[in-house]
């Protein structure tokens, strides 16, 4: 079935450090990509998305490329905030599924 | 920002009650979901609701039913909670076009059974 392996945490991080969060995952078909995140005490948001092959989605100085060649949507970042703290997660949508199939969530921190 | 609510935030209750997690969206999405967040993170699909009259359950087994009366509202109901009932429980809200339609999350309600 389809799933999404993303890399396991915590991540702790000292303000200004390069972040990459791994997500890859399995599928049949083609998949929409996502990234959400979970601040504390909140639902999830929306973070960025792509919809194809080669895609890359940006927000908020993240940047994740929908690379199917090695079925991967890794979450980048080249200089992270303490505010940029919360639990991301990777999510999938199979192509003609309503349904959103989450990874386990990565914990980030960033201390001062 | 989305509009979309969950009350209460924090529920406190013991075995045996029955409760109703409410949730309601001011953006006329029909399509709605819960989602029930265990305390490892990871989020399991319970019920969704492609509009109104529509329930489904999701991926993961769930005790609890939905009902979707009108188009804003998806309440969850426990009929006889249990201290396994102990989650945080988030509902989505999704536009009914496209293939790449975002969802977008209430705060949540964490549940707590003793």
């Amino acid at each position: 079935g389809d799933s999404v392996t993303q890399m396991e945490g915590p991540v702790t991080l000292s303000e200004e450090a390069f972040l990459t969060i791994n997500c890859t995952y399995t599928a049949t078909g083609y998949p929409s990509l996502f990234w959400y995140v979970q601040y504390p005490g909140e639902g999830l948001q929306l973070l960025l998305k792509a919809t194809k092959a080669d895609d890359k989605g940006s927000n908020k100085g993240f940047e994740a490329t929908y690379r199917k060649e090695t079925t991967s949507f890794h979450l980048e970042k080249g200089s992270v905030q303490v505010s940029d703290s919360a639990v991301y997660f990777c999510a999938l949508r199979p192509g003609g599924s309503e349904k959103l199939v989450f990874g386990k969530g990565t914990k980030l921190t960033v201390n001062p | 920002e989305a509009d979309i609510y969950q009350t209460p935030r924090y529920l406190v209750i013991g075995t045996g009650k029955k409760i109703t997690l409410e949730c309601s969206q001011t953006m006329g999405h029909d399509k709605m979901y819960w989602y029930q967040q265990d305390p490892g993170m990871e989020l399991h699909l319970i019920h969704y609701s492609y509009g109104v009259n529509s329930t489904e359950k999701g991926d993961l087994s769930s005790e609890s039913t939905v009902s979707r009366i009108r188009t804003e509202h998806f309440p969850l109901t426990l009929e006889s909670a249990r201290p396994s009932h102990t989650s945080q429980y988030l509902c989505a809200s999704s536009e009914n076009r496209g293939i790449d339609n975002e969802q977008f999350f209430g705060p949540g309600t964490r549940l707590t059974v003793l």
